[in-house]
């Protein structure tokens, strides 16, 4: 597609459920990363893709976190039991490569509120 | 930590006026970009500068950089109200895949 699709635009679920977030990346783009963003604050990394190497996963928090990409293409952020904590605005960005001198294409975002 | 980190925090000006921004970076890096963010949703890429450059434009937009001191500096000329929204350093390391981030310089434009 023309940009990064990010869905839910906006999720609020009880405390211990599951939650999906999922990204589209710009068609081409070998490169996926996953930030958050809490209130007023900058984006901590979580995850990125590059093409089929290994994802480097040292930004998830725990092991409630984890994010597959199929097919090069579409990334689903999962968090598993949520927590108050977990409440933040979850950013997908894509990039044509990964460690390279290339800009981001940041998707919306998914607010996501646990309570 | 953050490996970026923006000065100052938070900017209001007028109008017509200039705004300045700057950050600051502890290691080696690739490249450093500038994005802008409105309410808190998607970052808008701004302007990347690899670290063998020191200047570079973009309409009114001009961002410096300075690697003996590991520090960038963007500058808004002729700001407008529109310029309003929260701006972001971000480095792109030598050995990492993934650019950090940092906390933001919140920019409020008065018309």
């Amino acid at each position: 597609g023309a940009g990064v699709s990010q869905s839910p635009s906006n999720k609020v679920t009880e405390k211990g459920k599951d939650v999906e977030l999922r990204c589209d990346p710009i068609s081409g783009h070998t490169a996926l990363y996953w930030y958050r963003q809490s209130l007023g604050q900058g984006l901590e990394f979580l995850i990125y893709f590059q093409g089929n190497s290994a994802p480097d996963k040292s930004g998830l928090p725990s092991d409630r976190f984890s994010a597959e990409r199929t097919g090069g293409s579409v990334s689903t952020l999962t968090i598993q039991r949520t927590q108050q904590e977990d409440s933040a605005v979850y950013l997908c960005a894509s990039s044509l490569a990964a460690g390279e001198n290339y800009g981001y294409t940041f998707g919306s975002g998914t607010r996501l509120t646990v309570v | 930590s953050q490996q970026g980190e923006e000065d100052p925090q938070a900017l209001s000006i007028q109008e017509g006026e200039n705004a300045t921004m700057n950050c600051s970076y502890k290691t080696s890096i690739n490249n450093l970009q500038w994005y802008r963010q409105n309410s808190g949703r998607g970052l808008v890429h701004l302007i990347l500068i690899r670290s063998n450059e020191r200047e570079k434009h973009s309409g009114r937009l001009r961002v410096t950089l300075d690697t003996s001191k590991k520090s960038s500096s963007l500058l808004i000329t002729a700001s407008r109200a529109a310029d309003t929204a929260s701006y972001f350093c971000a480095t792109g390391g030598t050995n990492a895949g993934k650019s950090t981030f940092g906390d933001g310089t919140t920019l409020t434009v008065k018309p």
